[in-house]
């Protein structure tokens, strides 16, 4: 049984930098049929992805966001992160860690099992 | 970058047949999955791959993608199908890749 938990702090400053972690169980971050990924959903609207990782490290940012985004892996810890820095209003959101089925002819595909999510509000 | 467009509502009654369509500039050549969200609750796939069900998702969800709109639909709509509904692509040949639709919201009158 594949789990994903996101954990961190749930309020966070604006300016300041906001750090998740993604601990998995039931599957391992180096298998390589997957990449591991963040999505974000801010109150009332729809899904946001914000990025991807392999267990190589490489990563796929979305561009609004890539100037202020690092995703790391953690193979030893079976976990993968998230830091985002000068965080503002508009990163308010419920943010959700995802795997998601790599296909080697076409790359990166659906998420298959997703977290909880997690409620992360930044106050001024 | 790639934008996919979604119907902002679609309303069903029990028992009938509920289609959302996904937009997207020659989606047909794209791969497409779709998303069940209920309020609350994290996102559950429920196809994949433009016609492929999870072995955990009934058999009344089902997937196509013609080429001018990738489609869910839902037969025998049920009073717990009512949720957010989203598609998704990954598009390879830009930099923004991972691609949501805005969602549909299908309420069961």
């Amino acid at each position: 049984q594949v789990q994903l938990q996101e954990s961190g702090p749930g309020l966070v400053k604006a300016s300041e930098t906001l750090s998740l972690t993604c601990s998995i169980s039931g599957a391992s971050v180096n298998n390589g049929h997957y990449y591991w990924s963040w999505i974000r959903q801010p109150p009332g609207k729809g899904l946001e992805w914000i990025g991807s990782i392999y267990s190589t490290g490489t990563t796929y940012y979305n561009p609004s966001l890539k100037s202020r985004l690092t995703m790391s892996i953690d193979t030893s810890n079976n976990q993968f992160s998230l830091r985002l820095t000068s965080v503002t209003a508009s990163d308010t959101a419920v943010y959700y860690c995802a795997r998601q089925y790599y296909d080697f002819l076409s790359g990166p595909a659906h998420f298959d099992y997703w977290g909880q999510g997690t409620p992360v509000t930044v106050s001024s | 970058s790639y934008v996919l467009t979604q119907p902002p509502s679609v309303s069903v009654a029990p028992g009938q047949t509920a289609t959302i369509t996904c937009g997207g500039n020659n989606i047909g050549a794209k791969t497409v999955h779709w998303y069940q969200q209920k309020p609350g609750q994290a996102p559950v796939l429920v196809v994949y791959d433009d016609t492929h069900r999870p072995s955990e998702i009934p058999e009344r969800f089902s997937g196509s993608n013609s080429g001018k709109a990738a489609t869910l639909t839902i037969s025998t709509v049920e009073a717990g199908d009512e949720a957010d509904y989203y598609c998704h692509v990954w598009h390879s040949s830009s930099e923004s890749r991972g691609v949501f639709g805005p969602g549909t919201k299908v309420t069961v009158l």
